[in-house]
């Protein structure tokens, strides 16, 4: 799968907790990205990252945050976790910006109790 | 703002019979659109894209999409479905984020299934 791991696969957790999610690439793609998956709703973009430390809101940020400290991994951090967080979140990368097809992580599914 | 519509939450095809799964768009500019595939407990898998040219894109696994812009509709399909095309399908369009880099927005799905 394009050399994206995803971690964990999966998790449960009670609301209120922290939890973070990490995604790690070995392509050296420039762009990553964070989705969710939900039922009715499709992919949403949560957060993206155009560089190390350089990283912006999608559709869906609230309650989520972001870091990227290194070229091969995007960190996905939920500050207080609620039960709305419930979801499959995807990782994808892009090395060739724009025009260009995006490549998908296996998912962390997360459940929050 | 740029959106995508798919019509159809789930679609059934027999065998060998051609399909079609279809997707609408609204844009402003130019369209920049895809189409991914996705297999039970998997990612999602690129297929297919139209940036510019032919109205007839070609893709993998035998997949092609047909882009109309009178219609605003870039609907894929097949000429003959096999029972392993059964999986979640998603349309997206593209959009350029202020760095430059691409961003794309999703369908809600179709769910295409392929009756042996």
């Amino acid at each position: 799968d394009a050399g994206i791991t995803q971690s964990p696969r999966h998790k449960v957790t009670e609301t209120g907790t922290p939890v973070t999610l990490r995604c790690h690439q070995t392509e050296n793609h420039r762009y990553m990205y964070w989705y969710r998956q939900d039922p009715g709703h499709g992919l949403r973009l949560i957060h993206y990252s155009y560089g190390v430390k350089d990283t912006d809101k999608g559709e869906v940020s609230d309650g989520y945050s972001v870091s990227r400290s290194k070229t091969e991994d995007f960190l996905l951090t939920l500050e207080s976790a609620t039960s709305s967080q419930t979801s499959v979140y995807f990782c994808a990368i892009n090395g060739q910006g724009f025009y260009n097809e995006q490549f998908f992580g296996p998912g962390t599914r997360l459940t929050v109790l | 703002a740029q959106s995508v519509a798919q019509p159809e939450d789930q679609v059934n095809v027999a065998e060998g019979n051609p399909l079609t799964v279809k997707c609408t768009y609204s844009v402003s500019g130019n369209p920049y659109l895809f189409w991914y595939v996705q297999y039970p407990n998997r990612g999602l898998q690129f297929l297919l894209k139209y940036i510019t040219g032919d109205n007839l894109v070609k893709g993998s696994y035998g997949f092609e999409a047909e882009f109309n812009k009178s219609q605003t509709s870039f609907h894929l399909k097949k000429p003959s479905a096999l029972v392993s095309d059964s999986a979640l399908y998603f349309c997206a369009v593209s959009s350029v984020s202020n760095f430059g880099n691409e961003k794309l927005t999703f369908g809600t799905g179709t769910r295409l299934t392929i009756i042996p």
